[in-house]
């Protein structure tokens, strides 16, 4: 099982341009989230789903949009990237708390700059 | 919503010497707290959960502690080692929620 994965691993853009960042898992899990890290800021949730078809606003939206058209899928978007944006981002998924403790499994992150 | 302060941002300790870290949460509906070590370059990965209805929890040199009249929660990692080196993260999720809310996190070295 490769895990959680994201695509592309770097990339640098210009302002104004946009872009989609892909994550995918292989372990069946419903849930799955985007973050963002930044140094001295921690994690922040920016968007995430509970479910194929489903998505919802986390802490830092703005900016983003998400799309989750099949269930191991994730989506993030950027449509005017900003230089606010320049960040590493980091995709997870999960089991629901229901069925599960919770533990997020996390991809190895997508590092953006924007100049 | 729920708030996760952390401290200190960093902390330096001798190998073998044990290593503290705190966290305060706001929301008193939390009942899940993990910790998550991030080693540089690297994905964060769970080393350690608590829920709210233990007061602690130990795996080898790792143990968590909750307090949830005064809502903290600590980690402690006693007879550190250099590869125990990393950030790590707490995190706290509200009971009916779905969303970990992490602290800043703790840049742990230790010096052989």
């Amino acid at each position: 099982n490769a895990g959680v994965t994201q695509t592309p691993k770097f990339r640098v853009l210009k302002t104004g341009q946009s872009m989609t960042l892909l994550c995918a898992q292989d372990m069946n899990h419903e849930y799955m989230y985007w973050y963002r890290q930044d140094p001295g800021m921690g994690l922040r949730l920016i968007h995430y789903s509970v479910g194929e078809g489903t998505t919802a606003k986390g802490e830092v939206p703005d900016g983003y949009n998400v799309s989750r058209l099949k269930k191991q899928n994730f989506l993030l978007g950027l449509e005017s990237a900003a230089p606010s944006q320049t960040s590493v981002y980091f995709c997870a998924s999960s089991y629901p708390r229901r069925l599960a403790a919770g533990e997020q499994f996390f991809g190895p992150g997508t590092r953006l700059t924007v100049l | 919503g729920e708030n996760v302060e952390q401290h200190p941002s960093t902390l330096s300790v001798q190998e073998g010497d044990s290593a503290v870290i705190k966290c305060t949460y706001s929301d008193s509906a939390s009942n899940y707290f993990p910790w998550y070590k991030q080693e540089l370059g690297k994905r964060p990965q769970l080393i350690i959960d608590i829920r709210s209805n233990v007061g602690e929890k130990k795996d080898q040199r790792i143990a968590v502690t909750l307090n949830k009249t005064a809502k903290h929660f600590s980690l402690h990692i006693t007879e550190t080692q250099p590869e125990d080196s990393a950030v790590y993260f707490c995190a706290a999720r509200a009971l009916g929620t779905d969303k970990l809310i992490f602290g800043t996190g703790t840049r742990l070295q230790v010096f052989p």
